[in-house]
């Protein structure tokens, strides 16, 4: 069984711009979720999409968004990039969030210059 | 608020040297407890999940336990390609789903 597939894996943008991330779930897996990761502060909840809705929402401004399609497949968008963006972004899927284990992708490494 | 806390933040042990590492979590009603490897560069690798206290899990080398304050991850005899950093989440009792990670305990493991 295929794992959770993330693309691209690496990015480099500049202050100002903006970027989507893609990522892919488990086949089956419905709840998709967003973590970003930095030396700093570790992996933070971004959101979650479950059914094409977003169902949680952590604590970051507005410039980062997200969606999920009918085939659970999620993007999330960052706007207005700042240098602080710069992180490792995770997306994780599970069946259907409700404590159930969370599989993680090989992440998508955004550099922002 | 939701915490969780890991320690040490790093160790270093020598080839079948055991240990344990630990995190404690407060929260406000635990769902579900959650050890992760995570390699260099790399996404983190599922290992354990665990639900209530008293709950053990085993995996080759490694065993994890939990209370209602804590969580151990137990290493016997580790071997090299068990460095990596270990990561602990909590799933709150809450309307989120969302996990709340500790910031891991980098293990080296020397031949």
């Amino acid at each position: 069984k295929a794992g959770v597939t993330q693309t691209p894996r690496y990015l480099i943008k500049t202050r100002g711009q903006q970027v989507t991330l893609s990522c892919s779930p488990i086949s089956g897996h419905r709840s998709v979720s967003w973590y970003q990761q930095t030396p700093g502060q570790g992996l933070q909840f971004l959101f979650e999409y479950f059914s094409e809705t977003q169902r949680n929402k952590g604590n970051f401004p507005g410039r980062f968004s997200g969606r999920q399609f009918s085939n659970s497949r999620s993007e999330m968008n960052v706007s207005t990039l700042e240098l602080g963006d710069s992180a490792l972004y995770l997306c994780a899927s599970s069946f259907t969030g409700d404590s159930d284990t969370q599989y993680f992708g090989p992440g998508t490494r955004l550099t922002v210059l | 608020e939701d915490q969780v806390t890991q320690s040490p933040e790093a160790l270093r042990l020598q080839e079948g040297e055991s240990s344990s590492l630990n995190c404690s979590y407060t929260v406000s009603g635990l769902r579900g407890l959650f050890w992760y490897r995570q390699d260099p560069g790399k996404g983190p690798e599922f290992l354990f999940t665990l639900y209530s206290a008293g709950e053990e899990k085993e995996k080759e080398r490694l065993k994890a336990t939990l209370t209602k304050k804590e969580s151990f991850l137990h290493i016997t005899a580790p071997k090299p390609e068990d460095s990596a950093t270990y990561l602990c989440a909590v799933q709150d009792g809450g309307a989120t789903n969302k996990l709340i990670f500790g910031t891991g305990t980098l293990l080296a493991v020397q031949p």
